[in-house]
């Protein structure tokens, strides 16, 4: 079992639309948590923690759910330039462990 | 904010030489540089993790004799690919803590293409 599980996608929703993105991780010990986004050929970049109260930052909301080992990412109204490639990753002790990432298309 | 500046973006070598990449942090010092591979359409996968002033920390089935880390100082990490394959050929990036923040920089990638 992978220790970051995520729905490779893609995910092709229309210009406004709300998508949803879950994750799970298999260590209990896991102490960080982040969602990251990667464009085509570049390297990953930081859209946003991820508390266990959840958090928001624009149009972007990530939830945590320790009991269960789950994360998710939600992004409202979206835009063309949403898309990507959004990577769940995990930190234990000094270790990022990264999902196999999410796809998203957003077409006009 | 805090940068690392990797190089080179691109390489193109022939089997069998060495290609060395470099990341520097620009505006903080990097105690620790993390070392990812990412193949196409695959997760980055944790290489080994490097620390200043000693040894490279492997993962397991990356051969450190293969892949030559060196963190000589506080702003400059380096990984060597020796003796490269074709299936050597991959997206490397290197990655580094911020302190006081609780996310990771990246430098922008090397893409290696062995042929």
């Amino acid at each position: 079992r992978k220790e970051v599980e995520q729905d490779p996608g893609p995910f092709n929703v229309p210009e406004g639309a709300t998508v949803a993105f879950n994750c799970t991780y298999s260590n209990s010990a896991s102490q960080s948590f982040f969602w990251y986004r990667q464009d085509c050929r570049k390297e990953p970049k930081l859209l946003m923690s991820v508390y266990s109260s959840g958090n928001e930052d624009g149009r972007f909301t990530a939830q945590l759910n320790r009991a269960s080992q789950y994360i998710s990412l939600l992004i409202r109204d979206s835009k063309l330039s949403d898309s990507a490639t959004y990577l769940c990753v995990v930190g234990s002790s000094y270790k990022l462990i990264f999902g196999s990432g999410t796809r998203l298309l957003v077409r006009p | 904010g805090a940068v690392v500046s990797q190089h080179p973006s691109w390489v193109i070598c022939k089997s069998g030489t060495s290609v060395k990449i470099e990341c520097r942090s620009l505006d903080f010092q990097a105690t620790t540089m993390f070392w990812y591979r990412q193949f196409p359409k695959q997760s980055l996968m944790l290489m080994a993790t490097s620390n200043e002033g000693s040894k490279a920390t492997y993962e397991q089935g990356v051969e450190k004799d293969k892949f030559l880390i060196n963190h000589a100082s506080l702003t400059l990490s380096t990984l060597t690919v020796t003796s490269a394959h074709p299936e050597d050929s991959s997206f490397y990036i290197c990655s580094a803590r911020v302190r006081d923040q609780r996310g990771y920089t990246f430098g922008s990638g090397t893409r290696l293409t062995v042929v």
